[in-house]
């Protein structure tokens, strides 16, 4: 069974400055697909990026990347300039493929951005 | 575009209550959806998920069961709640071609 670990329970950074939130997991497979979600005080779940493990390319969405290591089955988070509206729990997520599997979440990283 | 839609928002329940939590996806047809729940402070876990009609795994031996009726509804039941069914449920609708997973706005589930 897949198993995601996220080390780090809270986080707190100051506005624009530069937070890496960590993520490893433990899996057999060759392909698959990571995420990073994002649940603001909302309780509302947002897609913040997705990285396949066939790509060797981090992902990158605006203020938000990846760092990839898929030898050492690690995928972190890095929010660059952050803002207060970046303040959430952040959950790193599995899944082996595509069709009929099942989503995977760690614990979680609660972020706080200072003003 | 697709949409799930999850309610009630928020629901307060007496022990030994049943209950019904209902969600429903606009957009898509032959969605996988999914149950979690989250207790506070804690990440999600996996409740069932289903992919099709009248097709449900349970991942968590419980008191709650799921149903999918319909291809675009799956609902969470219990006969008779239990105080350590608190928490909050979120129905999630995850595309096959992308992987990316759609969350309702979740319920908060208050057992007393």
């Amino acid at each position: 069974a897949q198993t995601v670990t996220q080390s780090q329970p809270e986080m707190s950074v100051q506005e624009a400055e530069t937070v890496t939130l960590s993520c490893t997991y433990d899996t057999s497979e060759n392909n698959y697909y990571l995420f990073w979600y994002k649940q603001p005080p909302s309780r509302q779940m947002i897609l913040v990026i997705r990285q396949e493990a066939y790509k060797q390319q981090n992902a990158t969405e605006n203020r938000f990347s990846v760092n990839f290591q898929k030898a050492a089955k690690s995928f972190s988070l890095k929010i660059s300039d952050s803002q207060l509206g970046d303040t959430a729990m952040y959950f790193c997520a599995f899944m082996k493929d595509f069709g009929n599997e099942k989503l995977t979440f760690g614990t979680g990283t609660r972020l706080t951005i200072i003003p | 575009s697709q949409t799930i839609h999850q309610w009630p928002a928020t629901l307060v329940q007496p022990v030994g209550s049943p209950l019904s939590l209902e969600c429903t996806v606009e957009g898509t047809s032959n969605p996988n959806l999914y149950w979690y729940r989250q207790a506070a402070g804690r990440g999600l876990q996996l409740l069932f998920y289903s992919v099709g009609i009248g097709q449900i795994s349970s991942e968590v031996p419980q008191n709650l069961s799921a149903s999918r009726p319909q291809d675009r509804q799956f609902i969470l039941s219990s006969k008779k709640l239990l105080l350590s069914d608190s928490g909050f449920y979120l129905c999630a609708w995850i595309g096959v071609y992308r992987g990316e997973a759609f969350f309702g706005q979740g319920t908060r589930l208050t057992v007393v």
